[in-house]
């Protein structure tokens, strides 16, 4: 069981908004540790979306875009496009894990 | 723009070490953490430890026992040595480097990912 906690799946049309949810707690993204986003294309490693709860990395379109509100973290990805059906995965720190980075369980985002 | 390349067996017998090895190019291993991160087939992505660039080192508590993470900066190299396995542990290890935001750490450059799979 994850640390922070995404729906297993999520789908949109081409186009459509779509968004992918990450709880956590008072010990990770609560206590104000930043949430990153990552995509996973089929058969490859994953890439870094977002990094500090909103900054894209050079090279990242900005139909992606990252926001955090006390324990959650939520991806919105705009203009839905078929190469964005992927996995998406969060990733935060956890102060009740010396030194641990922790992952959610991942999203699979289907695009119908 | 750096690079990262994982390299080891990709078939381990059950009990013994595993040993992988991450080989950076296109930059200084300094002044970075360095972190291998390990999933399962089908499954997602687990954090298994990491090595700052003065070798000092963190793990995630369930694999704590088992990891050792070090450091060969004249080789520009990290390693992984992951003690008794069992197909618990077969899967794809990546290597990455960690970038520090203002409040945390992110993977911003992945290796490719190398599959291990423990079986006699």
């Amino acid at each position: 069981q994850s640390v922070l906690t995404q729906p297993p799946s999520v789908s949109g049309a081409p186009g459509q908004r779509v968004t992918i949810s990450c709880t956590g707690s008072r010990l990770n993204i609560g206590a104000g540790y930043d949430v990153q986003w990552y995509q996973q294309l089929p058969g490859t490693a994953p890439k870094l979306l977002i990094y500090g709860n909103t900054n894209r990395p050079s090279g990242v379109p900005d139909r992606f875009s990252g926001s955090k509100s006390g324990t959650s973290a939520s991806l919105a990805i705009t203009g839905l496009q078929a190469d964005d059906e992927a996995d998406y995965y969060c990733q935060s720190y956890d102060s009740s894990l010396s030194g641990s980075r922790v992952f959610g369980g991942g999203t699979k985002l289907t695009v119908l | 723009q750096v690079q990262l390349q994982e390299s080891g067996p990709g078939l381990v017998k059950p009990s013994e070490t595993l040993s992988l090895t991450c080989t950076v190019s296109g930059g200084s291993i300094g002044s970075y953490y360095w972190s291998w991160i390990r999933q399962p087939p089908g499954k997602g992505l687990e954090w298994i430890g990491n090595i700052f660039f003065s070798g000092s080192t963190n793990s995630d508590p369930s694999l704590k026992s088992r990891v050792t993470i070090s450091l060969d900066t004249s080789k520009n190299q990290f390693s992984l040595k992951l003690s008794s396995v069992t197909a618990a542990d077969t899967a794809v290890y990546y290597c990455a480097r960690e970038g520090r935001s203002n409040s945390g750490w992110f993977f911003d450059n992945w290796g490719q990912g190398t599959l291990v799979t423990v079986s006699s």
